[in-house]
């Protein structure tokens, strides 16, 4: 079985400030991917990044940066200088061979303040 | 290039009924996944069909089944509707299987069940 874990439920800053939303997933294999999705108010989810199981790089895009870290099993996203159009909801979610589907986290609802 | 469309967007049903979601995946994707959204249960998997086929199944009953065409449409259907399947429903659209691939959401239909 596979789980991922998003404990932080609501997270509200104030515009500019930097947010790290957490992400920790748990599965048995040795292969598997993780992804962000973002989820704006309109329903939609948003593909915002994919990793693989054998790529520990950290990522960076514009205002956004992502933190894999297989030893803590941990896919951490960062958005730096948030800004009011950042606010949604953020879900990791996980793919592997053994499961074949996406199991996602309960989410992280954002809210940047202006 | 055009995104995945959900149809409708929007559906009343009484209890006891039953209901059949559309979605039209982005041209050239061939597998089709289906996702029940719920605040209380968060995002969960239904069921995921490639050329037709359906490859892998959530834990939903029986109430809940699927068909993919042939052009790749695919169709969700719940019989004997129950309070509890008020929910967000979302289709994902993705190449190849979700293992390795990113899935586009459509925007998904929202049920209510009276």
């Amino acid at each position: 079985a596979q789980k991922v874990t998003q404990a932080q439920t609501e997270i509200s800053v104030v515009e500019k400030e930097d947010v790290t939303l957490d992400c920790v997933y748990e599965t048995r294999d040795t292969t598997y991917y993780l992804f962000w999705y973002k989820q704006p108010p309109s329903g939609e989810l948003v593909f915002l990044i994919r990793r693989n199981s054998f790529d520990e790089q950290n990522e960076i895009s514009g205002r956004y940066s992502w933190n894999f870290q297989k030893s803590t099993s941990s896919f951490n996203f960062t958005i730096t200088a948030s800004q009011v159009v950042d606010s949604a909801v953020y879900f990791c979610a996980l793919s592997s061979g053994s499961a074949r589907q996406l199991t996602f986290g309960s989410g992280t609802q954002l809210t940047v303040l202006p | 290039k055009a995104g995945v469309t959900q149809t409708p967007r929007y559906l009343i049903k009484t209890r006891g009924q039953q209901v059949t979601l559309s979605c039209s995946p982005i041209s050239g994707h061939r597998s089709v996944s289906w996702y029940q959204q719920t605040p209380g249960q968060g995002l969960q998997f239904l069921f995921e069909y490639f050329s037709e086929t359906q490859r892998n199944k959530g834990n939903f009953p029986g109430r809940f089944s699927g068909r993919q065409f042939s052009n790749s449409r695919s169709e969700m259907n719940v019989s004997t509707l129950e309070l509890g399947d008020s929910a967000l429903y979302l289709c994902a659209s993705s190449l190849g299987t979700v293992l390795n691939t990113e899935a586009f959401f459509g925007q998904g239909t929202r049920l209510t069940v009276v």
